[in-house]
Order: structure tokens, then C-alpha cells, then sequence
């Protein structure tokens, strides 16, 4: 079967940096998604990495390694409003997105 | 950006009756929409995926007399739930794809339907 995992929750202090993973196994692979949702909200778009590696885009980073299944977002300088949950998606050999259960991400001051 | 509406953001229903949300592209053709439900403190679920022109592709146990889904043209598709009950409260998203192996998916701001 198809399986996104990632860690249900964290919680970091603000100015920090944290990083949040996702493991997965589908059934092809198209390219990996992260989102960002906050509570009540659609999720909106933060990255796509379908090679691996680094994607820098500001504050945000996002990881691939195809071979391991893995990614992982980095956030740096944390803000208040950064409080939110991560949700990981993959495309599969069907274009069709494989959704996480999201991880929500508390900033404390 | 492409950008993605629904219609209504909100709406209160009594049970029994029936509701319609209207998604629509605004400035992109999209061939593929998806429609999501999110329950409080959960993930999305996709429920079907519409192809303009063509019947829905509804997913395992989302029961298709119930989730009418029409996507007539490029820009819109529709969902109505029919005869809606309390437990189909939730917050439905839906989603715009420009082509069938383009990645990116569009998301509207969501719709909270409740069902007293």
C-alpha cells in the first residue's frame, strides 16, 4: 500500500530552527510536496523536489533522497506565525497526490 | 499564482437537505479538480477526482449518490451533497490541476459545512 509518515506534532521556540520529516513508499514517484495549512485554512503552497537534494526558498528548505523515501522542511528563524501544520504529499506514478497526516507545529515564544 | 474560489466559505444546513459548493478556476483552464474533506485535526481526504467532460473518479467508501460532483466546464465543477446529515460536517477543499501530468495542485480556500 501507499504510506506517508510524519511526526503528529513538534513544538519549538521562536528564532529557532526545526525540522520536520517524511518518510514514504508509493507506488511510483512524480515529485514530493510540502504545504502549509493553518487552522480553518486551505494548505498553500511551500516547495516541490522531484531530484534530490536541497530546495532553499528563504526561510523554508526542503530535502529529498529518493533512494531513502525521505524528506524533510526545514524552518529557520521560526515566527509566531509559523505555528501551523506541515502536511507532506507525493505524487505517484498516477499524478495523483498520497497526502500525510500533516504535523502540526507549535511556536513558543 | 493561479488562483482557485469556492462558493459558499461557510454554510449552515439543516439535516435532510441539500447543499452545492462551487469551485471554479478564475484564470487558468483546469482539466482536473479534486475535492477534498478535512474533519477537525485531520488530514485531507481526497473524496473524488473530476475531469471536465467526464464522470468523477470517486475514492474507496465516499459514496457517489450522496457527493454529486459535475464538472462542466474547464473553470467550474460542483459539489452537492445530498440529504446531508450531521456526521457530513466538515470543511471541503477542492483543488485545480492544469494538465493530467502537470504536479501542481491549486487548492480554493475550503467551505465549512455544517449540518444541524
Amino acid at each position: 500500500g501507499q504510506n506517508i509518515d510524519q511526526p503528529t506534532e513538534m513544538t519549538a521556540t521562536e528564532g529557532a530552527i526545526v525540522q520536520i520529516n517524511c518518510t514514504y513508499q508509493t507506488s511510483g514517484f512524480n515529485g514530493l510536496f510540502w504545504y502549509q495549512q493553518h487552522a480553518g485554512e486551505a494548505p498553500t503552497f511551500l516547495s516541490y523536489n522531484v531530484l534530490d537534494g536541497l530546495e532553499e526558498k528563504g526561510r523554508f528548505s526542503s530535502f529529498l533522497s529518493r533512494s531513502k523515501g525521505y524528506s524533510y522542511l526545514l524552518l529557520k528563524e521560526l515566527q509566531m506565525k509559523d505555528s501551523a501544520s506541515y502536511l507532506c504529499a507525493v505524487s505517484d506514478s498516477n499524478y495523483q497526490l498520497i497526502w500525510g497526516a500533516g504535523t502540526k507545529l507549535i511556536i513558543k515564544p | 499564482g493561479a488562483v482557485v474560489s469556492q462558493h459558499p466559505s461557510w454554510v449552515i444546513c439543516k439535516s435532510g437537505t441539500s447543499v452545492k459548493i462551487e469551485c471554479r478556476s478564475l484564470d487558468f483552464q483546469a482539466t482536473t479538480m479534486f475535492w477534498y474533506r478535512q474533519f477537525p485535526k485531520q488530514s485531507l481526504m481526497l473524496m473524488a477526482t473530476s475531469n471536465e467532460g467526464s464522470k468523477a473518479t470517486y475514492e474507496q467508501g465516499v459514496e457517489k449518490d450522496k457527493f454529486l460532483i459535475n464538472h462542466a466546464s474547464l473553470t467550474l465543477s460542483t459539489l452537492t451533497v445530498t440529504s446531508a446529515h450531521p456526521e457530513d460536517s466538515s470543511f471541503y477543499i477542492c483543488s485545480a490541476r492544469v494538465g493530467l501530468e502537470i504536479n501542481e495542485q491549486f487548492f480554493g480556500p475550503g467551505t465549512r459545512l455544517t449540518v444541524l
